[in-house]
């Protein structure tokens, strides 16, 4: 079965104090992991979609990078707009498959 | 910038009841999804749709479910008599190719 497990749970920063979340996740045969963006009540807003083992990309303040078995999401100097759920979603090796999601990291960056 | 919407923003009914969800997707998008969300759990898959037809359902869409692209724009999620169970955030989805893109959701409240 696949899965996927965020952590940690929650994150407190203060403004400026970098950190990582974390993505481990279990599939059959990768064909994508994606991560969004998503604020209370609202919908998951797309940040990036990481495809192979050593990719990276890099949006502002967010970076994200994956290796066979976990990604990570690197907030750099984060500000207090940065604030929301971050979640983690894998798609299965096969078509236009539904996305399987973690519980997502609630991060709160306090001034 | 083109995105996903969805009406009502909130739907409040009686147990027992149907309701339609609706949603209209980005206008090039071939493949549609609903997805929902109990408040504090998961993002979890319901159905997707690419062609006029379902092309994959989870276990949660049961024959209570349907969904329907009635016309060229809007793509619906009937439930046609809701339980106490049925209470989350909807979302419906749409893609090109592997990013799905969400909508902003439907909160549906079932008393």
């Amino acid at each position: 079965e696949d899965q996927v497990t965020q952590s940690p749970e929650a994150l407190r920063l203060q403004e400026g104090e970098s950190s990582s979340l974390n993505c481990s996740y279990t599939v059959s045969g990768l064909r994508g992991l994606f991560w969004y963006r998503q604020d209370p009540g609202k919908g998951p807003e797309f940040l990036f979609t990481l495809y192979s083992a050593g990719e990276e990309k890099e949006k502002e303040r967010l970076k994200a990078t994956l290796t066979k078995k976990e990604s990570f999401l690197h907030i750099t100097a984060p500000k207090p707009e940065d604030s929301a759920t971050y979640l983690c979603a894998v798609q299965p090796f096969s078509g236009n498959t539904p996305l399987v999601f973690g519980k997502g990291t609630r991060l709160s960056v306090i001034a | 910038e083109p995105e996903v919407t969805q009406t009502p923003s909130h739907q409040v009914t009686q147990m027992g009841q149907e309701v339609i969800l609706r949603c209209v997707p980005i206008s090039n998008h071939l493949y549609f999804y609903w997805y929902r969300q109990i408040l504090g759990q998961k993002v979890e898959f319901l159905v997707s749709f690419y062609n006029n037809e379902i092309s994959e359902k989870s276990e949660i869409f049961d024959d209570q479910f349907s969904v329907e692209r009635p016309d060229g724009s809007n793509f619906t999620l009937k439930i046609r008599s809701t339980k106490l169970e049925d209470s989350a955030m909807y979302f419906c989805a749409s893609s090109a190719d592997n990013e799905q893109f969400f909508g902003p959701g439907t909160r549906l409240t079932v008393l």
